[in-house]
């Protein structure tokens, strides 16, 4: 079974400053892995998915990166709207069991 | 557009049943594996269970296997959950998930909370 690996678990960074958060697999996903975005009492909002292709308007702040089992998420200058937790998911083994990574919680530093 | 909408959550007491239901429009529904995720309280996200296109592959976390049941009517572009036995740690907000296809990403529903307490 795949397990994927956020980190880190918190980071803090200041407002118009650069993010980088990481996901790594267990075993290769190759580029079916995506990233979410989270805001307390809302449904995960998709990000970026084939690891690097960003979803329907989504800024171009945030880019995606990597194959195999490392994974980056960035976002370039941070928006105080874009503090909240995000999520990595991997969909290249079907069924979906240990999909998500346990999440990084993006606060204002 | 693709639209995923989840119904059923609700208040239910330890040992209770309830029955999500998941509609689905904007896409052919018939072609895609579907799936419930979950999020307890202040905790992550947990997938639940997947269905095959054709319902021909079922899948269920070791946490529901025997309590849940995932079913879905391509005629009614309508996925299903089926949960009984229910106990306070199933207290979550339960997401309907669309599989990505080759070219076209994943998509969630907004949830529906179920809370199970007495």
């Amino acid at each position: 079974e795949i397990v994927m690996t956020q980190s880190p678990a918190t980071l803090s960074v200041s407002p118009g400053e650069r993010a980088t958060l990481s996901c790594r697999a267990s075993q290769s996903v190759s580029s079916n892995l995506a990233w979410y975005q989270q805001k307390p009492g809302q449904a995960p909002r998709l990000l970026i998915y084939g690891a690097s292709t960003r979803a329907t308007g989504i800024p171009a702040r945030f880019s995606g990166s990597g194959s195999g089992t490392e994974f980056t998420l960035t976002i370039s200058s941070l928006q105080s709207e874009d503090f909240a937790v995000y999520y990595c998911q991997q969909y290249n083994n079907w069924p979906p069991e240990n999909t998500f990574g346990q999440g990084t919680k993006l606060e204002i530093k | 557009e693709v639209q995923l909408v989840e119904s059923g959550g609700g208040l239910v007491k330890p040992g209770g049943s309830l029955r999500l239901s998941c509609a689905a429009s904007g896409f052919t529904f018939s072609s895609y594996s579907m799936n419930w995720v979950r999020q307890a309280p202040g905790k992550g996200l947990e997938w639940v269970s997947s269905i095959s296109s054709s319902s021909s592959y079922i899948y269920y976390a070791d946490s529901v296997k025997g309590r849940f049941t995932i079913s879905r009517d391509n005629a009614k572009n309508s996925l299903y959950l089926q949960m009984n036995s229910l106990r306070a740690e199933d207290t979550a907000v339960y997401y309907c998930a669309r599989d990505p296809g080759d070219y076209d990403p994943p998509y969630w529903g907004q949830g529906t909370l179920v809370t199970v307490s007495s």
